[in-house]
Parts: C-alpha cells; structure tokens; sequence
C-alpha cells in the first residue's frame, strides 16, 4: 500500500476561521512533508517532519501551524489566513531520511475567502 | 541555490509518437533525481527515480536518464497514449547538508496526447 490520504478535498474558510488539514499513510514512513502548490506552479515546499520532529521550516508564516502527533499522522493547522494562500495543499512521505521516492497525497484544495 | 528548468513548457504530440521531455539543474551535486506526474487538480505521483551514481531508469514505456556531470536528465515516453496527458515534473535532491530533505522542482512540461 504506498497510499498518502489527506482530508478534507476541499475547504473553504473565511479570514478569521480556524481549520485543519489532515495527512495519514499507514507505510512505516518517517518523513513526512506539507507542500504548496499555485496554480500552473510546481509544489513549494513548507515543512519537514523527520522521526515526528520539524526538521525543515521554510520561512513559513505562522498562521500555518504544522503538528505530526504519531509517526502516521500530519496535521496543518490555519488560522487567520488570506486570500493569497488559496491554493493545493500536499502532503508527502518517505521511508526515512528523505532521500527515497517520497509518495503524495491527492491534496487539499483551500479557498480563503 | 539550485534552479531546475523543463523544456518544453508545453507539448501537443498525436497518439503513437514517441517524445522527450528534458530537465536541467543548474547545480550537480544532487543525491538523485525524481520525475513526477500531475493530473489536473490532483497529488503527484512518482513515476522514476534515479540516484546519482545511475545513468537510466526504465518502467514500462517510461525511460529516463541523467547526466550529472552536465546538469541534465530526460525522460522518454515509447509511443504516447492520450491517457499520458499530464503535467510532467521534475524535481532533485541535495546531496549532503541540513536540506537533504527538500526537493526542487521545475516548472512542469504540459503534455497533450491527441487521438
């Protein structure tokens, strides 16, 4: 199974709402990122998650929040987001280090309104 | 700070061709290199991977090859199928340093297969 599932497909959330990404994948993965990605635009990176600590923060405004409680699971928590950071949310894994095949979920398609 | 570039940007090509899409970085000290395939709307999903110490990496009609030392890997669709339209990334790895995690895309080559 090198499935990656993310939940919910699509959100809508208004300037001062609070909402949740989730990312889950069941292959033993240690790694686990959160890409952006606008449209017609390759997937930017934001964070890293190695061994279910944040080892890669790229500059990432803190109204995204990122959380890995288990080594299964990856959250993104948003709060007070704006209208630019509507877009695709991606959620990835590998096995360890990162340097493996890293496998991506189908994605979170987020309007701020 | 590496820069990853795809050519063409956009490609329209009649089912049974056979076609290249070409990647270039700009730095050579990569751990392996990745191509990824995107449907409209959808996750990515990884196609070949190829390590740096490889020259090819072959899955089904999919062949694709790096040339480290010259900054350049390629990949070649065998006889394209209207179902092969996509958008095609690639991406690298760093070899070495706190970033091995991060991988650097390029822009994509949008891929149209016509009947």
């Amino acid at each position: 199974d090198t499935e990656v599932t993310q939940t919910p497909k699509h959100l809508v959330m208004g300037m001062t709402n609070k909402k949740s990404l989730k990312c889950e994948q069941h292959m033993g993965h240690r790694a686990m990122y959160w890409y952006k990605q606008k449209a017609k635009k390759p997937p930017e990176l934001m964070f890293v998650y190695s061994y279910e600590k944040l080892s890669i923060n790229e500059s990432v405004p803190s109204r995204f929040s990122p959380e890995c409680p288990n080594s299964s699971l990856l959250n993104l928590h948003l709060h007070a987001l704006q209208p630019e950071d509507s877009a695709l949310y991606l959620c990835a894994s590998s096995k360890t280090t990162g340097r493996e095949t890293q496998y991506f979920g189908p994605g979170t398609r987020l309007l701020v309104l | 700070k590496q820069e990853v570039t795809q050519i063409p940007a956009a490609l329209s090509v009649p089912e049974g061709e056979n076609l290249v899409l070409n990647c270039s970085f700009t730095d050579s000290a990569i751990y392996n290199l990745q191509w990824f395939r995107q449907d409209p709307g959808k996750g990515l999903t990884s196609l070949l991977l190829i390590q740096s110490s490889q020259r090819e990496q072959t899955s089904g009609r999919l062949n694709a090859s790096l040339d480290k030392s010259s900054g350049r890997s390629t990949l070649y669709i065998a006889a394209s199928q209207p179902g092969d339209s996509a958008t095609y990334l690639c991406a690298v790895r760093p070899d070495g340093g706190t970033s091995y995690g991060k991988l650097t895309f390029g822009q994509g080559t949008i891929l149209t297969v016509h009947p």
